[in-house]
């Protein structure tokens, strides 16, 4: 495996249920984050982990709750979800360091919806 | 706060020449970024400018005009797999991650 693999490509789930996405990097980066993507809000931060410890929290709801057990694999723990959360949800990853430039891996995205 | 303005959509025929525009607004400022990404696809990176002036790379060339908070990405002999979703990003304030734009549309027709 190279690259950002994500898994599962396609969720559906009722607003009861729990799930989690999960995120993995082969590529040594320290970094990982977690991008939202709907129609109406293209590729919306949602959160940050650096080195494994989460830098940012962009007000996201708290029924996603990430995890970063090590610096090669991101989970998004899902519950108590709306229909609005409906969306692809991408994994990204990028080798954070003083050059400037950030540039992120992405993976396919797990296709999220919520019924 | 900050926020990155492109077009919705770009229509464009093969071997046409196109210019997707970028303006931002962003306290302090650390380079503009564009990624590309196909239907159903992942976002891809296609280049970075830090400074001002043009990149080129191949067919892509990227402008930046710090002054200005405006950039933009070029593309030439415009072939019908260039047609995807283009987005420019800044970093956020606290510098940890990329902000995109709302992405524009670019459709190449034969």
């Amino acid at each position: 495996e190279t690259g950002v693999t994500q898994t599962p490509r396609h969720l559906v789930m009722g607003m009861t249920n729990k799930k989690s996405l999960k995120c993995e990097q082969h590529l040594g980066h320290n970094a990982m984050y977690w991008y939202k993507q709907s129609a109406k809000k293209p590729l919306e931060l949602m959160f940050v982990y650096n080195f494994k410890e989460q830098t940012e929290n962009n007000s996201v709801p708290s029924r996603f709750s990430p995890e970063c057990p090590n610096s090669s694999h991101l989970f998004l723990h899902l519950h108590t979800l709306q229909p609005e959360d409906s969306a692809l949800y991408l994994c990204a990853s990028s080798q954070r360091d003083n050059s400037g430039a950030n540039v992120l891996t992405f993976g396919a995205g797990s296709r999220l919806t919520v019924l | 706060g900050q926020s990155l303005e492109q077009p919705s959509e770009v229509t464009a025929v093969e071997g046409a020449i196109v210019q997707i525009n970028c303006t931002y607004q962003t306290s302090g400022f650390y380079g503009l970024s564009w990624y590309q990404q196909h239907d159903g696809g992942a976002p891809t990176f296609l280049s970075y400018n830090a400074l001002d002036g043009l990149e080129e790379t191949g067919r892509f060339s990227s402008f930046l005009s710090r002054s200005d908070s405006y950039g933009y990405l070029l593309l030439q002999e415009l072939q019908m797999k260039d047609s995807a979703s283009y987005f420019c990003a800044v970093p956020n304030q606290a510098g940890t991650a990329l902000i995109f734009g709302k992405g524009t549309t670019l459709s190449v027709s034969s």
